[in-house]
């Protein structure tokens, strides 16, 4: 199956401050890559949408000069969390997808904690 | 809008006690049906894809089944290490859409 890296698993930062998770295809090139928030015990809620070389669709509710999304290659997007909040804190999911039709492989998510 | 709605929220089951998911959806044309296996903590991990009512597809002990409304998600003899969240997923052809849209999961917990 095909692999999508997400980095860093895991990251603690102060309010105010901004936090990048970068995603990465490894075997494959991405046409489309998905950013998801996850609440606890609750299912995948779609941020936005991105095609390499092209500004990312953004849900409604989601703040685009927040939530800053990068799609510079076919192997990389990078979600970039802006003046961090503690509400920010939560469990973020990227996916990578070869063509419209394919199905969705996801990285392995980046819990995020703003104190 | 596309919908999806999983059944049952949650289901404990004895080891080697078969059971089925099922996952019903509205979606103005369908694109595809996706199954994924989410571990707590981690990304989902993909099962299987179905694009056309009639189609199953098997892998070790599921095997998933596909009509016009609803997917099974079907779990043989199923064993400790089945326990996960399962999320069901649709992609319709409404506006160019290319994203999926998630149901709620079925929490599943198998017992030895």
């Amino acid at each position: 199956g095909a692999v999508v890296s997400q980095h860093p698993s895991r990251v603690i930062c102060k309010s105010g401050t901004s936090v990048k998770i970068e995603c990465r295809s490894l075997d494959f090139q991405a046409t489309t890559m998905f950013w998801y928030r996850q609440f606890p015990k609750k299912s995948l809620m779609l941020m936005a949408t991105s095609n390499e070389g092209s500004k990312a669709t953004y849900e409604q509710g989601v703040e685009k000069d927040k939530f800053l999304i990068n799609h510079a290659s076919l192997t990389l997007s990078t979600l970039t969390v802006t003046s961090a909040h503690p509400e920010d804190s939560s469990f973020y999911i990227c996916s990578a997808r070869r063509g419209v039709n394919t199905e969705a492989f996801f990285g392995q998510g980046t819990r995020l904690t703003v104190v | 809008e596309d919908q999806v709605t999983q059944s049952p929220e949650a289901l404990r089951l004895q080891e080697g006690e078969s059971s089925s998911l099922n996952c019903s959806y509205t979606v103005s044309g369908l694109r595809g049906l996706f199954w994924y296996r989410q571990d707590p903590g981690k990304g989902p991990e993909f099962l299987f894809t179905l694009y056309s009512a009639g189609e199953e597809k098997e892998k070790e002990r599921l095997k998933a089944t596909l009509t016009k409304k609803e997917s099974f998600l079907h779990i043989t003899a199923p064993k400790p290490e089945d326990s996960a969240t399962y999320l069901c997923a649709v992609q319709g052809t409404q506006g160019g859409s290319e994203k999926l849209v998630f149901g709620k999961g079925t929490k599943l917990t198998v017992n030895p």
